[in-house]
């Protein structure tokens, strides 16, 4: 079984620029959700996606966005990079069986915004 | 509003000095609580997760229990590598979106 993986692990990037995150689910999952985690907080819900459509969204602008692949895969996008979104950006995947509630997570893509 | 807070924010125990870390919570109605380890630099790996008041799940030297305010992971003669961050998040019933709610964590440092 492949868990959750998310590339680049690391990123620098200068305020104003554009960033792409990826992240691949693990095998058997069709949910992705995304998570931002500031340094010493905890994760903070960005968006879900399901069936290839964003399935709730968090309290983020629209300048963060997103998409999922028809294998189950996702990309983060986040525009006009701002100071403050430097963090651990995490995705998790899980399923929509009744019952099955647990999220997965990824080791993570450290951005930093200069 | 859901919310989840943690305590203490930060704990540092003797090997084999066992200990509790809290997570209470408020939330419109509890479809889980889910307990992550998480080491610097890394995800959360998942732990645990626990439905209804009263239920207790156990893995290796980690129990965590259940009411209905607040979860307990009860951490029994610690050893160095059980070192990190622990994360308690919830999950409310109704709406479409399975979104976990976090709490801050507590950072367990445990001396040899």
């Amino acid at each position: 079984e492949t868990g959750v993986t998310q590339s680049p692990t690391h990123l620098i990037k200068t305020r104003g620029q554009q960033v792409t995150l990826r992240c691949s689910s693990q095998s058997g999952h069709n949910t992705v959700s995304w998570y931002q985690q500031a340094l010493g907080q905890g994760p903070q819900f960005i968006f879900q996606y399901y069936r290839e459509e964003e399935n709730g969204r968090g309290n983020f602008p629209p300048r963060f966005s997103g998409l999922q692949f028809p294998n189950y895969s996702s990309e983060l996008n986040v525009n006009a990079l701002e100071l403050d979104d430097s963090a651990l950006y995490l995705c998790a995947s899980s399923t929509r069986l009744a019952g099955v509630d647990e999220q997965f997570f990824g080791p993570g893509t450290r951005l930093t915004v200069l | 509003e859901d919310q989840v807070t943690q305590s203490p924010e930060a704990l540092r125990l003797q090997e084999g000095e066992s200990s509790s870390l809290n997570c209470s919570y408020t939330v419109s109605g509890l479809r889980g609580l889910f307990w992550y380890r998480q080491d610097p630099g890394k995800g959360p790996e998942f732990l645990f997760t626990l439905y209804s008041a009263g239920e207790e799940k156990e893995k290796e030297r980690l129990k965590a229990t259940l009411t209905k305010k607040e979860s307990f992971l009860h951490i029994t003669a610690p050893k160095p590598e059980d070192s990190a961050t622990y994360l308690c998040a919830v999950l409310s019933e109704g709406g479409a979106t399975n979104k976990l709610i976090f709490g801050t964590g507590t950072l367990l440092a445990v001396q040899p």
